[in-house]
């Protein structure tokens, strides 16, 4: 059983740029949320989707947009890309559960985004 | 706002020396608290969820409680395998469906 895969895992940009992450959630899951994770700090909540919608929206600029397609894989889009966007960025995938339960995260190995 | 402590930042033990790591909290409503294990370059595993005060789940060499406050992450005659970051995350219910992170422990385990 597959579980999160995140792409590419590692790549390099310049101050500017613009760049896109890819995830494909664990198979029956329905729900994919966007971390960013700098060197030595815990993950920063981005944003969550669900049923093809932002769902809920971390302290992140309108710089940072996603995207959820109908077979449940996202994508997560930087635009002006700052040096200080230099991280790791990870996906969660989780089942959308009702509102007074708690939801696993299951995490992809993250893909490596280095600002130059 | 929510938040989430742990401590220490760092933890350095002889392979066979108990301790344990904290994580204190000040959200209202919790519906989880989470322990995850994160190695370098890779994304975090789930260790254990906890749900109300008095909880305590136990994996291995890992034992994991919560009180109203905080949760304690004890670890006992812990291995170089053991050498992780360990991160606390909790959900309440102002937070909907987001899951708010600490910034971990980084453990090392010494032969």
């Amino acid at each position: 059983d597959a579980g999160v895969t995140q792409s590419p895992t590692h790549l390099i940009k310049t101050r500017g740029q613009q760049v896109t992450l890819r995830c494909s959630p664990k198979s029956g899951h329905d729900t994919v949320s966007w971390y960013q994770q700098a060197l030595g700090q815990g993950p920063q909540f981005i944003f969550q989707y669900y049923e093809e919608e932002e769902r809920q929206r971390g302290n992140f600029p309108d710089r940072f947009s996603g995207h959820q397609f109908p077979n449940y894989s996202s994508e997560l889009n930087v635009n002006a890309l700052l040096l200080g966007d230099s991280a790791l960025y990870l996906c969660a995938s989780s089942l959308f559960g009702p509102s007074s339960g708690a939801n696993v995260l299951t995490f992809g190995a993250g893909s490596r985004l280095t600002v130059l | 706002e929510d938040q989430v402590t742990q401590s220490p930042e760092a933890l350095r033990l002889q392979e066979g020396e108990s301790s344990s790591l904290n994580c204190s909290y000040t959200v209202s409503g919790l519906r989880g608290l989470f322990w995850y294990r994160q190695d370098p370059g890779k994304g975090p595993e789930f260790l254990f969820t906890l749900y109300s005060a008095g909880e305590e789940k136990e994996k291995e060499r890992l034992k994991a409680t919560l009180t109203k406050k905080e949760s304690f992450l004890h670890i006992t005659a812990p291995k170089p395998e053991d050498s992780a970051t360990y991160l606390c995350a909790v959900q309440y219910s102002g937070g909907y469906q987001k899951v708010t992170f600490g910034t971990g422990t980084k453990l090392q385990v010494i032969p």
